[in-house]
């Protein structure tokens, strides 16, 4: 199984700053993805990370707001940008590779804007 | 599109009952099936998976759980509940997403209370 390292692994901001996660892994996975977790609520989908080209964003998600990198295949940065009490969640970096296969998930940032 | 419920928010159990969380998913085609577990503030771990064959498929922890295609449930089982069992449970749905991987689909979660 993948072992997955995300960074900070907790935060308080001020709301209209912005917050870099960072996640890495330490094997070659083929799909990189972040969740959002609210407060009470399931995982949501925000977007999936390809390498060396632009993410794939959900409905609802926009890259103006949550940017994403993703320069090799072993690390990703999302951004929560211009951030409002409503982006406190829990954020959640997964991977996966190859087909039919499980997800593998890190521990998540917990982000509370202030 | 695919997607999973769970119907439960809550179950409370008493230490050493027996255990079943209920999971029902809508998919076309033979869906990939998984239950994760997240203790406080922590992060996902994998329970266990169904992708094809036996429909009983047995994970950690002493879980368990049955694939019904005729009932598209998923249900999570465990003969002997302990404390430590306590966390929220999320099934999950996956489907072929691009480049062959896929992309799960989470249900909202069961809360699951362990009294001693």
């Amino acid at each position: 199984s993948a072992v997955i390292s995300q960074k900070p692994s907790r935060d308080i901001c001020q709301r209209g700053t912005s917050l870099t996660i960072q996640c890495q892994v330490d094997s070659q996975v083929t799909m990189m993805f972040w969740y959002r977790q609210q407060p009470g609520q399931s995982l949501t989908l925000i977007a999936t990370a390809n390498q060396g080209s632009e993410a794939t964003y959900e409905s609802g998600f926009v890259i103006d707001k949550f940017p994403i990198s993703r320069p090799n295949l072993t690390f990703s940065t999302l951004t929560v940008s211009n951030m409002s009490p409503e982006d406190s969640s829990i954020y959640l970096c997964s991977v996966a590779s190859g087909r039919a296969t499980e997800a593998f998930f890190g521990q998540g940032t917990r982000l509370t804007v202030v | 599109a695919q997607s999973v419920t769970q119907p439960d928010i809550h179950i409370t159990v008493s230490e050493g009952a027996s255990l079943e969380l209920r999971c029902n998913y809508s998919y076309g085609a033979t869906p990939y099936l998984f239950w994760y577990v997240q203790s406080p503030g922590q992060g996902l771990q994998l329970l266990l998976k169904y992708f094809s064959g036996d429909t009983l498929v047995q994970g950690i922890k002493g879980f368990e759980a049955e694939f019904k295609r005729s009932q598209s449930s998923f249900n999570l089982r465990k003969p002997s509940v302990h404390w430590s069992d306590a966390a929220e449970y999320f099934c999950a749905v996956g489907e072929s997403g691009s480049g062959g991987s896929y992309i799960p689909t989470f249900g909202r979660g069961t809360s699951l209370i362990v009294h001693p």
